[in-house]
């Protein structure tokens, strides 16, 4: 079952903070985060696995809680460049066969 | 550039045609993934072959097929197709499973008139 990400879309200002969420209805092994710009490809982010700690990347770091089955992508101080489509991809076990979320459009303007 | 490629780019086609996706993984990786991205679909998972083998399906359709070589690339192919087949078609890899990070190549766009 596909996990549910909300907002489903946010509209920044450069500088401002944003948290995008994604819920799960399954126990979860990993959560994988991506961003993808308009006809590209998904880039990978971060993951998160069962039982491990909280990610940082630059300023983009996410939470894992394991016992809601729901992790949270943090941006703070948003860049231009943060502009994009952000999913959430979840697996149930260790084959890695991801379930994506249907993503968080995130515009940033000047 | 994630180190993943895929041929062709593009691809337009007839229905009830038949075509062949191919996708290099990073070097070393063994899991190769296919994921299909439609706007009304989002990224949907269809198979996953790891050193060779099948590991897991998703929604894949019977008329879809898809194989990994011994030389760890793999290839998708998509037969009898349909309007409804028009998508972005991705290869994805990892170093293994359990937990790994996905890398996605650059996709093939398939356009089926």
């Amino acid at each position: 079952q596909q996990p549910v990400q909300s907002p489903q879309a946010v509209i920044l200002r450069e500088g401002e903070d944003a948290v995008i969420n994604c819920s799960s209805s399954k126990a979860l092994y990993s959560v994988h985060w991506y961003r993808q710009k308009h006809g590209e490809a998904p880039v990978f982010l971060m993951i998160l696995l069962k039982g491990g700690e909280q990610k940082g990347h630059e300023k983009i770091s996410a939470s894992f809680n394991e016992k809601k089955q729901q992790s949270s992508l943090y941006l703070t101080a948003s860049q231009l460049s943060y502009s994009g489509t952000y999913f959430c991809g979840t697996a149930d076990n260790a084959g890695n066969m991801l379930t994506f979320g249907g993503g968080t459009r995130l515009m940033v303007k000047p | 550039d994630s180190g993943v490629t895929q041929t062709p780019k593009h691809l337009i086609t007839a229905t009830g045609q038949r075509v062949t996706l191919r996708c290099s993984p990073r070097s070393g990786d063994l899991s190769v993934y296919w994921y299909q991205q439609s706007l009304d679909q989002g990224l949907q998972f269809l198979i996953q072959y790891y050193n060779g083998e099948e590991r897991a399906k998703g929604n894949i359709l019977e008329r879809f097929s898809a194989q990994q070589f011994p030389d760890l690339h793999s290839e998708l192919n998509l037969s009898s197709l349909e309007l409804g087949d028009s998508a972005l078609y991705f290869c994805a890899s990892s170093g293994g499973t359990g937990g790994r990070a996905q890398y996605f190549g650059p996709g093939t766009r398939l356009l089926v008139l």
